[in-house]
């Protein structure tokens, strides 16, 4: 099956602490890629990331990174020092080879309080 | 310039009615996707197509069909529309498959039946 599982339905964090959002993602294809999107209040989808099946190392982009364990099929998302203006809903995706579909996890809502 | 546009961004309509949503993408992009988010905030794919083509038709009415004029255009009619059919609906592009660009999502249209 694909499937993206994101336990955390809401979180809710003080600003300036780190939070993690986690994802679990099943797939049996061996080429596959993990995203992440962000949905403000607004309700736009804002494209965060992208990851292959191939590349394992983690990456940081400011105050946000991203932690992808292939052993334990998870692609966690991190942001440090949180801030009033990252609260939003987030989503974790999963796409595959050949195909044209994204499997979306539930999403986890970040509130961040000042 | 707004890569991937639609409209309208809201729709309030009766049941019974028909009605179409927009989407155009100005990014060159050969797949096109429409996607739907119900009240929970689950996104899940309606379509895909490629080079006006469709690719993907999930499990969707009859009453949805989208129809793609050409590459930058996939537009989405809904007939006899439901209470059902209240959500937020997204239209996306991509270069290629979803695993080799990332997808950008338009600013949604929030569809109200009543």
């Amino acid at each position: 099956a694909q499937k993206v599982t994101q336990a955390q339905t809401e979180i809710s964090v003080v600003e300036k602490e780190d939070v993690t959002l986690d994802c679990v993602y099943e797939t049996r294809d061996t080429t596959y890629y993990l995203f992440w999107y962000k949905q403000p209040p607004s309700g736009e989808l804002v494209f965060l990331i992208r990851r292959n099946s191939f590349d394992e190392q983690n990456e940081i982009s400011g105050r946000y990174s991203w932690n992808f364990q292939k052993s334990t099929s998870s692609f966690n998302f991190t942001i440090t020092a949180s801030q009033v203006v990252d609260s939003a809903v987030y989503f974790c995706a999963l796409s595959w080879n050949p195909n044209n579909d994204m499997r979306f996890g539930a999403g986890t809502r970040l509130t961040v309080k000042p | 310039d707004t890569a991937v546009s639609q409209t309208p961004k809201y729709l309030v309509t009766q049941m019974g009615n028909d009605k179409s949503i927009k989407c155009e993408q100005n990014l060159g992009h050969d797949t096109m996707y429409w996607y739907k988010q119900d009240s929970k905030k689950f996104l899940k794919i309606m379509f895909s197509y490629n080079n006006k083509e469709l690719i993907i038709n999930e499990t969707v009415p009859n009453r949805f069909s989208p129809k793609s004029p050409d590459k930058a255009h996939l537009n989405l009619h809904i007939n006899s529309l439901e209470l059902g059919d209240s959500a937020v609906y997204f239209c996306a592009s991509s270069a290629l498959e979803f695993g080799n660009t990332e997808a950008f999502f338009g600013q949604g249209t929030r569809l109200t039946v009543v």
